[in-house]
C-alpha cells in the first residue's frame, strides 16, 4: 500500500534554512511527490514536484528559496532565508493508478 | 491563467446532501482530470476522487463510495461534487483540484468551499 509518512513538526529560526522530509512506502522509492503549503486561514498552495532521481519542478511564481531534493526512498523539501510568513503546514503528495490523490500526514513549520 | 472557482459555503443538517461546483477557466476543461479534496478541522487532506470531464468516468476513495457522486457540465465547463447522508464528521473544507501536465501532482487549487454539518 502507498503510504506516506512525514514528521509532525519541524521548526527553525528566521533566516536560517529547514529540510522536511517526506518517506515513499516500501516498494514505492521510484515515485514522484509533490509539495504543497498550507498557511493559516489561506488556501493550499502548490509548491513544487521532486522526482526520485532528485530533479524538482516549482509552481507558477514560486521563489527560489524553495528547492526539493531525494534520496532512495525520502523526498526534501528545503526552505532557504526563512522568512515568518514560511511558517505553515507542508503536506507531501503522489499517486497511484487507482487513488489518485495520496496525502502524508503534514509537517507543521514554526519559525523562531 | 488557470483559475477553479468554487461555489459558497454550505450549512446541513445531518442526513441531508450538499452539492459543491468548481467553475474551470483558463484551459480547455476536457482535458485534465478534475479531483476533490477535503481537509476537516485541524486534520490533514483526505482525497474524495476524481472525473474525467471529457468521458465522465470517474473513481473515489474506498470510504466514500456509494456516498459520493462526481458530474461535470461540459458546457459550462463546471465539475460537481455531491456528498449525501452527511454526519458531523463530513465538516470539513471542500476543494477542487486540477493536476499539471504530464504528473499527477495537484498544481491547481481551488478556493475551497466550507461545508458545516450541524442540527
Amino acid at each position: 500500500q502507498l503510504v506516506l509518512t512525514q514528521p509532525p513538526s519541524a521548526s527553525a529560526s528566521l533566516g536560517a534554512s529547514v529540510k522536511l522530509t517526506c518517506t515513499l512506502s516500501s516498494g514505492h522509492s521510484s515515485y514522484a511527490i509533490a509539495w504543497h503549503q498550507k498557511q493559516p486561514e489561506k488556501g493550499p498552495r502548490y509548491l513544487l514536484m521532486v522526482k526520485s532521481d532528485g530533479s524538482h519542478t516549482r509552481g507558477d511564481g514560486i521563489p527560489d528559496r524553495f528547492s526539493g531534493s531525494s534520496s532512495g526512498a525520502e523526498r526534501y523539501l528545503t526552505i532557504s532565508s526563512l522568512l515568518s510568513e514560511d511558517e505553515a503546514d507542508y503536506y507531501c503528495q503522489t499517486w497511484d493508478t487507482g487513488v489518485r490523490g495520496v496525502f502524508g500526514g503534514g509537517t507543521k513549520l514554526t519559525v523562531l | 491563467q488557470v483559475q477553479l472557482v468554487q461555489s459558497g459555503a454550505e450549512v446541513k443538517k445531518p442526513g441531508a446532501s450538499v452539492k459543491v461546483s468548481c467553475k474551470a477557466s483558463g484551459y480547455p476543461f476536457g482535458n485534465y482530470d478534475i479531483n476533490w479534496i477535503r481537509q476537516a478541522p485541524g486534520q490533514g487532506f483526505e482525497w474524495i476522487g476524481w472525473m474525467n470531464p471529457y468521458t465522465g468516468n470517474t473513481g473515489y476513495a474506498r470510504q466514500f463510495q456509494g456516498r459520493v457522486a462526481l458530474t461535470r457540465s461540459t458546457s459550462m465547463n463546471t465539475a460537481y461534487m455531491e456528498l449525501s447522508s452527511l454526519t458531523s464528521e463530513d465538516t470539513a473544507i471542500y476543494y477542487c483540484v486540477r493536476p499539471d501536465i504530464g504528473y499527477y501532482v495537484f498544481a491547481y487549487w481551488g478556493q475551497g468551499s466550507l461545508v458545516i454539518v450541524s442540527s
